[in-house]
């Protein structure tokens, strides 16, 4: 089955600095995707980025991007110059493909953004 | 181009009453997918309506049940109320392949007293 886990529970980042959230998954698929959703007070899910596993290139959006490391089945999402709107839950999800094409989340990680 | 709208925002009961939310999709989107998200928690996949019938359902008791209406609209039933039900209830739309996620909705934040 898979599993998406994110060991921690919350991180902090002073404005204008980079951040990275951790997360790590497990599956027997070869092809699939990753997404990172932002979960903001407004409690409605952002999807944030998307990676496709066949492909070798990390993703990119801005000011965040992953890295990707398909081996170790990791799945890391990293915000550069962090402004105060970043402030948020940050979930890592697995979609499944097919029939079942549920999401499967990690617990999320509570970001803060210092001033 | 309205995204994914649910009602109620919020919503109190009592235990053993029963509960019905519901959720229009983003337009042009066909599969419904409900999900329950305790404090804290990532949420959790209770069930998936495609073609107004349940495509399939995550580990939750019988006493969890939805149905979709030809417009692709969609409700969650949920008897006999329990404190542990109390959670934010999000709806995600989709079309076809998942691959460029879900359209998810503000939820419903459900307290059983």
């Amino acid at each position: 089955a898979q599993t998406v886990t994110q060991s921690q529970p919350e991180m902090s980042v002073q404005e204008a600095e980079t951040v990275t959230l951790s997360c790590t998954y497990d599956t027997s698929e070869s092809d699939y995707y990753l997404f990172w959703y932002k979960q903001p007070p407004s409690r409605q899910m952002i999807l944030v980025i998307r990676q496709e596993a066949y492909k070798q290139q990390n993703a990119t959006e801005n000011r965040f991007s992953v890295n990707f490391q398909k081996a170790a089945k990791s799945f890391s999402l990293k915000i550069s110059d962090s402004q105060l709107g970043d402030a948020a839950m940050y979930f890592c999800a697995y979609p499944h493909t097919g029939a079942n094409s549920k999401l499967t989340f990690g617990k999320g990680i509570t970001l803060s953004v210092r001033p | 181009d309205a995204g994914v709208t649910q009602s109620p925002t919020h919503l109190i009961k009592t235990r053993g009453q029963q509960v019905t939310l519901r959720c229009s999709p983003k337009s042009g989107h066909d599969t419904v997918s409900w999900y329950q998200q305790a404090l804290g928690q990532g949420p959790q996949f209770i069930f998936q309506y495609y073609e107004e019938e349940e495509r399939q359902r995550g580990n939750f008791p019988d006493r969890f049940s939805g149905h979709q209406f030809p417009n692709y609209s969609s409700e969650l039933n949920v008897n006999a109320l329990l404190l542990g039900d109390s959670a934010l209830y999000l709806c995600a739309s989709s079309l076809g392949s998942p691959s460029w996620g879900y359209t998810f909705g503000s939820g419903t934040r459900l307290t059983v007293v």
